[in-house]
């Protein structure tokens, strides 16, 4: 076990529906990261956050968006589902920005229908 | 933009055996580094292996280590001894070293299964 739990473990939304994904960082980690693993596929970064602000982004449209609150958990906020966004969505934690210390929770799965 | 490539979607070892799974990259950073990470039916990460690219010793973590030619760009995994628990999907996955906004670029994966 890393420390790093995510919530919830699996949840099914209806297309153009909106999500919340949830992710508590391990204690002292104040930088959080947010992937998307498609089915059979390696994680793709979505985006980075250090001390509340967003650090780094990757190739997501606007609708995907985060916050980190000031115990450094984080949210993923996905607007406008669409059937493509069906994936595990992970969260890591590190105690720095950089994170080749990152700790890996299990995982969200959203399915999109 | 940085791209890793895992060109064994599948591998499979007996038990007690030794697999080597291979991993190239893209980069025109000098800086960077460079990890194996395993993820079992559990879904979780595990960090199994990282090297850093300015090292030229090959890392090593008891049964795993790693072959890292920079020139070529080629970053293999080895398992020796292989245990029914390294049944797992691995990723290989490349970071910049720069400290700015970091992420880690993952390949598509290789999924091994340990035979007994």
């Amino acid at each position: 076990e890393t420390g790093v739990t995510q919530s919830p473990t699996h949840l099914i939304k209806t297309r153009g529906q909106q999500v919340t994904l949830r992710c508590s960082s391990q204690s002292g980690h104040n930088t959080v990261s947010w992937y998307q693993q498609a089915l059979g596929q390696g994680p793709q970064f979505i985006f980075q956050y250090y001390r509340e602000e967003e650090n780094g982004r990757g190739n997501f449209p606007p609708r995907f968006s985060g916050l980190q609150f000031p115990n450094y958990s984080s949210e993923l906020n996905v607007n406008a589902l669409e059937l493509d966004d069906s994936a595990l969505y992970l969260c890591a934690s590190s105690p720095k920005r950089m994170n080749t210390e990152a700790f890996f929770g299990q995982g969200t799965r959203l399915t999109v229908v | 933009a940085q791209t890793v490539t895992q060109s064994q979607p599948e591998m499979s070892v007996q038990e007690a055996e030794t697999v080597t799974l291979s991993c190239t990259y893209d980069t025109s950073e000098n800086n960077y580094y460079l990890f194996w990470y395993k993820q079992p039916p559990s879904r979780q990460m595990i960090l199994v292996i990282r090297q850093e690219a300015y090292k030229q010793q090959n890392a090593t973590e008891n049964r795993f280590s790693v072959n890292f030619q920079k020139a070529a760009k080629s970053f293999s995994l080895k398992i020796s001894d292989s245990q029914l628990g390294d049944t797992a999907m691995y990723f290989c996955a490349f970071m910049k070293g720069n400290n700015a906004g970091n992420m880690l670029t993952f390949g598509g994966g290789t999924r091994l299964m340990v035979k007994p």
